[in-house]
């Protein structure tokens, strides 16, 4: 099982950033998918989840500004993030769900918003 | 939310020691299927997350059984036995016996 993320980068505040998950070792169509952040020097904070239906689910702080999406064909997760702070300003993960598990992570991508 | 309480924050130890970190959360972790979604990670320095333990109490692929974890409904504890330098790093609890998922703050574990 391999997940490599990319798209992370310096942005501004209120601009957009679309972040990729490329999967492998995996039927990836199978498995829901989670989205979790860690800011720097702190704890893990989940962010948002997909099913392997397409169902999503999103924490608060995120809710109608960021977008979780999948493409089965291209192994791919996406995270779309509009609108951001600069409390969004975190390492972003993501992980594969089994059983309501995070039982693979990938190597994380920055994201940095500031002026 | 739940909220999960981890104790303590940072533990200094020495190769071959025993040590346990606490997880309380503030409402039960049994889920209507009947099992306890309580997991604990293990992020080492630099590196991203990886599950050691899932449901309370089984270990992952390739955990050594160094590590255990025990508990029930709001009270849960990681030990580990007799400590080896590639077991330094944070150690998180974390639930997703409720919407959302929510983790411990982490507790850091330091050569002493």
């Amino acid at each position: 099982v391999q997940l490599v993320e990319s798209g992370g980068g310096l942005v501004q505040p209120g601009k957009s950033l679309k972040l990729s998950c490329s999967a492998s070792g995996f039927t990836f169509s199978s498995y829901g998918m989670h989205w979790i952040r860690q800011a720097p020097g702190k704890g893990l904070d989940w962010v948002a989840y997909i099913s392997s239906s397409s169902g999503t689910v999103y924490a608060d702080a995120v809710k109608g500004r960021f977008t979780i999406s999948r493409d089965n064909a291209k192994n791919t997760l996406y995270l779309q993030l509009n609108s951001l702070k600069s409390e969004d300003t975190a390492i972003y993960y993501c992980a594969r769900d089994y059983s309501a598990l995070f039982d693979y992570w990938g190597q994380g991508v920055m994201v940095t918003v500031s002026s | 939310d739940v909220v999960m309480t981890q104790t303590p924050p940072s533990l200094s130890v020495a190769i071959g020691q025993s040590v346990s970190i606490s997880c309380k959360s503030s409402q039960s972790l049994v889920y209507s299927d009947g099992k306890t979604y309580l997991h604990w990670l293990l992020q080492s320095p630099g590196r991203s997350p990886k599950r050691l333990i899932y449901q309370v109490s089984n270990l992952g692929s390739g955990v050594p059984d160094r590590f255990s974890g025990t508990g029930s409904q709001k009270d849960f504890t990681l030990k580990i036995s007799r400590v080896e330098a590639e077991d330094l790093g944070v150690y998180y609890c974390a639930q997703t016996t409720h919407f959302p998922p929510t983790f411990g703050a982490g507790t850091k574990l330091e050569l002493k």
